[in-house]
């Protein structure tokens, strides 16, 4: 069974540190990986993909993948009070995306 | 370029009745997939249409079904609706390439049943 654990939180952090969210995921087939933003009582919005190991920037979002590991991570740096979110990892196996409930992280002023 | 559209927004139902719910992916995008997400619950799959075919299904009742048109706009179904089917519909359209594709979501269909 495909599985994309990650760690509910809820995950607290001052305005202006880093916030590092955490995702593993079990099928070593997978090839595509997507950090999602969802605002409560909102869609899902697509905030970072990455698709080879090591690390990708965007902005104050870092997106770290280690395939042999199995684990995808978002580092969001200088977090501000509208990050507060719940962020979902999802990876792509085959032609399905495969979804973890989220962690929910609240930034604090 | 217009966004995932999904119709109606909001939606109240009385229980034993049916829903069709309405999604509009992406121009050039031919994958639609369903989602239902209730209150604590992550992303719950509820199938895949690509080419108005049927690719996945997830673990839900045949009271739950789906069908894509050859515009790859996407209906979904649900009939005798219960009270547990009160929930955020969602439906993300991707190219459906093996890699580098990217689902984008619209902004549901909020169902409550009464």
């Amino acid at each position: 069974q495909k599985e994309v654990e990650q760690n509910s939180g809820p995950l607290s952090v001052p305005e202006g540190a880093i916030a590092s969210l955490n995702c593993t995921y079990s099928d070593r087939g997978s090839q595509s990986f997507f950090w999602y933003r969802q605002y409560s009582g909102k869609s899902p919005e697509l905030i970072m993909s990455i698709y080879s190991n090591g690390d990708k920037e965007d902005g104050r979002f870092t997106a770290q993948l280690n395939k042999a590991s199995q684990y995808v991570s978002l580092l969001i740096r200088d977090s501000q009070p509208s990050d507060s979110a719940t962020y979902l990892c999802a990876v792509n196996a085959g032609n399905q995306f495969y979804f973890g409930t989220g962690t929910s992280l609240t930034v604090i002023p | 370029k217009a966004g995932v559209t999904q119709t109606p927004r909001y939606l109240i139902k009385t229980r034993g009745q049916q829903v069709t719910l309405s999604c509009s992916p992406i121009s050039g995008h031919r994958s639609v997939s369903w989602y239902q997400q209730t209150p604590g619950q992550g992303l719950q799959f509820l199938f895949e249409y690509f080419s108005e075919t049927q690719r996945n299904k997830g673990n839900f009742p045949g009271r739950f079904s789906g069908r894509q048109f050859s515009n790859s706009r996407s209906e979904m179904n649900v009939s005798t609706l219960e009270l547990g089917d009160s929930a955020l519909y969602l439906c993300a359209s991707s190219l459906a390439r093996i890699v580098g594709t990217e689902a984008f979501f619209g902004q549901g269909t909020r169902l409550t049943v009464v």
